[in-house]
């Protein structure tokens, strides 16, 4: 079962930043939120992860809420090529092949 | 260019068919993965390869039989399969980094487009 909720679809002009919201109010204390994306026809891409701390890097920031029950995903400066599904995910990362559970995800939509 | 190379990227088969679609990762990675994706479904996680050996299979019928003959390369084998097992199935590879690892990163392929006719 999916532990995280996402909206089904987005839009955002090109240019613009892009913020994706993520809901895991169930979140456990050693679970790690990891977003992914999935370009049409291609394999999902991890993009970042985090646990507490807000996450930066050449793709994408993370921010998480102090209570740790939601974070968002933000594409500073979207471009037509960002046009993907993005998924969050919770899951402990101290058992290695606990595997990664993909829900539904967002559609994000950069428009010209 | 993940470094996780699937082939064929397109196959049809008729159910009597025997086919077979293959992953290599040149990662370096120690653990292999085959999901599934069927139309407007989320990804199924299917069979998990650690260190070579099978340790998840997610109640898969016996249709699809996966082979890991080394760290680099990933198979599965199809037989008999339904119109229903029309999918994309996507191959991931990962390094686990200690016992317990931690901060698992999956690199997919492009995956395999499979239509049963």
């Amino acid at each position: 079962d999916a532990k995280t909720t996402q909206p089904p679809s987005m839009d955002c002009a090109e240019g613009r930043a892009a913020n994706l919201p993520c809901n895991h109010s169930t979140i456990s204390g050693n679970e790690y939120v990891y977003w992914y994306r999935q370009i049409h026809s291609q394999g999902p891409q991890y993009i970042i992860h985090g646990l507490k701390n807000n996450e930066t890097n050449e793709m994408a920031s993370l921010i998480i809420t102090e209570d740790r029950k939601s974070s968002t995903l933000i594409l500073p400066h979207a471009t037509l090529r960002d046009t993907a599904v993005y998924y969050c995910i919770v899951r402990v990362a101290l058992k290695g092949n606990t595997p990664l559970v993909f829900g539904k995800g967002t559609r994000l939509s950069v428009i010209a | 260019e993940t470094g996780v190379t699937q082939t064929p990227r397109h196959l049809v088969m008729g159910m009597t068919n025997k086919k077979s679609l293959k992953c290599e990762q040149h990662l370096g990675h120690n653990a292999m993965y085959w999901y599934k994706q069927s139309a407007k479904k989320p990804l199924e996680l299917m069979f998990v390869y650690s260190l070579e050996e099978r340790v998840e299979n997610n109640s898969v019928p016996s249709r699809f039989s996966p082979e890991c003959p080394n760290s680099s390369h990933l198979f599965l084998h199809l037989h008999t399969l339904q119109p229903e097992d029309s999918a994309l199935y996507l191959c991931a590879s990962s390094q686990l980094v200690g016992q317990p690892s931690t901060n698992e990163k999956l690199f997919f392929g492009s995956g395999t487009q499979l239509s049963v006719l």
